[in-house]
């Protein structure tokens, strides 16, 4: 019963690394998407998937990209780190259809770029 | 695009008393509207979820109303305990009905 799941969970970077943030749920979800979230800023959407092979953009997308290569994961990848890429990262997934329907998180991943 | 205010950024109530929180949206109305717990070092965890054409809709201590009109949704906690403390998010379907765009939220602290 894992839900989502984000990997890693912490990382330290230094300015100008690269570096993959991985995710995954086992609930057989259309939509998949990945946010940030910092003090006083609130959950911002980075990019979203509404399905296998798709990627579109959110509100804050730029020094990110991200793949949909499987249904069941999605990645974010920040191709040169910047200290304002400093944040909490979520990745969540819901159902597809125009339902309404409950997204579901991962635990987030905590990363510093120094 | 859509804006959510939610309207404190943190509360602070006494034990047994009901929590009352405020998400003001605006543009356009959205077809229905969600609130989240989000726990320390944890991610969101959904709570409820009401649609346009539902004026109130309640899950155990929790209510929910939403006014269109207002464009507003309230959020209460009845006989609340210091267990109920957290940051409370509401969220709306950005337009086309996804993904979600959430408030600020409202970090509610209940004192024994």
């Amino acid at each position: 019963n894992a839900g989502v799941t984000q990997t890693p969970k912490f990382r330290v970077l230094k300015t100008g690394q690269s570096m993959t943030l991985l995710c995954a749920q086992d609930m057989n979800h259309e939509y998949m998407y990945w946010y940030r979230q910092d003090p006083g800023m609130g959950l911002r959407l980075i990019h979203y998937s509404v399905g296998e092979g798709t990627t579109a953009k959110g509100e804050v997308p730029d020094g990110y990209n991200v793949s949909r290569l499987k249904k069941q994961n999605f990645l974010l990848g920040l191709e040169s780190a910047a200290p304002s890429q400093t944040s909490v990262y979520f990745c969540a997934s819901s159902s597809l259809g125009r339902a309404a329907t409950e997204a579901f998180f991962g635990q987030g991943t905590r990363l510093t770029v120094v | 695009s859509q804006k959510i205010e939610q309207n404190s950024e943190a509360l602070n109530i006494q034990e047994g008393k009901t929590a009352t929180l405020t998400c003001n949206y605006t543009n356009y109305s959205p077809a229905y509207l969600q609130w989240y717990r989000q726990d320390p070092g944890r991610g969101p965890v959904f709570l409820l979820l009401i649609r346009e054409n539902e004026k109130e809709k309640r899950k155990e201590r929790l209510k929910v109303t939403f006014d269109t009109t207002l464009k507003q949704s309230l959020f209460h906690i009845t006989a609340s305990q210091p267990a109920d403390s957290a940051t409370y998010l509401c969220a709306l379907p950005s337009l086309g009905n996804t993904p979600l765009v959430f408030g600020k939220g409202t970090r509610l602290s209940v004192i024994a």
